[in-house]
């Protein structure tokens, strides 16, 4: 089994519908992240969470909101998805006090029509 | 943001040519990483120099930091096909809290 498993892998939806991506890890890191990528622009931190209890904005969370469910799981939703929120979104896991080094999922690719 | 900016954004060369990528950020770091996408795919990270190191080395890879010039550069040498995929650099600001990407160079190795 992957380390980080994103669902769903791909997502099709129109605008206006609430979509949620879900995260879950099984290496047991407190640290998880979500990012956004974009053809050309590299990755854009939406939202981190360094403990179950600790929630934090990144560059680009307007739209966007998350839950910390438990250590290993953490969801990234949409409430009214826009065709500008396509992308290719990637849950992150680190671990504290090991410098920062990120391990990823394999993404999950959405489309808002 | 602390972002990194990475040059060149392409890169083509011939199997078992070196391939060199640099990267240059703003403000002070706490550590610089590199990591490989291949298409679509998830990033992977390859390797971390802090900021009070100069060299460090990973099989066919070679990574310096200059903090004076605020710059860094990733070397892959004898290129492989496999090495096709794009890469990425990452801040660790002073503060340690998050990772700040570049925009990536994307590296095609012809056979």
């Amino acid at each position: 089994d992957a380390d980080v498993t994103q669902t769903p892998r791909n997502r099709i939806t129109k605008t206006g519908k609430r979509i949620m991506l879900e995260c879950s890890q099984t290496k047991g890191h407190d640290r998880m992240y979500w990012y956004r990528q974009d053809p050309g622009l590299g990755l854009q931190l939406i939202y981190y969470s360094f403990d179950v209890k600790d929630i934090n904005k990144g560059e680009i969370s307007d739209g966007y909101s998350v839950s910390r469910q438990a250590q290993a799981k953490f969801s990234l939703s949409l409430e009214s998805a826009i065709p500008n929120q396509t992308a290719l979104y990637f849950c992150a896991i680190s671990r504290t006090g090991k410098s920062g080094e990120l391990f990823f999922g394999e993404g999950s690719r959405l489309t808002v029509l | 943001s602390q972002q990194g900016e990475e040059d060149p954004q392409a890169l083509s060369i011939q199997e078992g040519e070196n391939a060199t990528m640099n990267c240059s950020y703003k403000t002070s770091i706490n550590n610089l990483q590199w990591y490989r996408q291949n298409s679509g795919r998830g990033l992977v990270h390859l390797i971390l120099i802090r900021s009070n190191e100069r060299e460090k080395h990973s099989g066919r890879l070679r990574v310096t930091l200059d903090t004076s010039k605020k710059s860094s550069s990733l070397l892959i040498t004898a290129s492989r096909a496999a090495d096709t995929a794009s890469y990425f650099c990452a801040i660790m600001n002073s503060g340690y809290s998050t990772l700040t990407f570049g925009k990536g160079t994307m590296l095609l190795v012809s056979p």
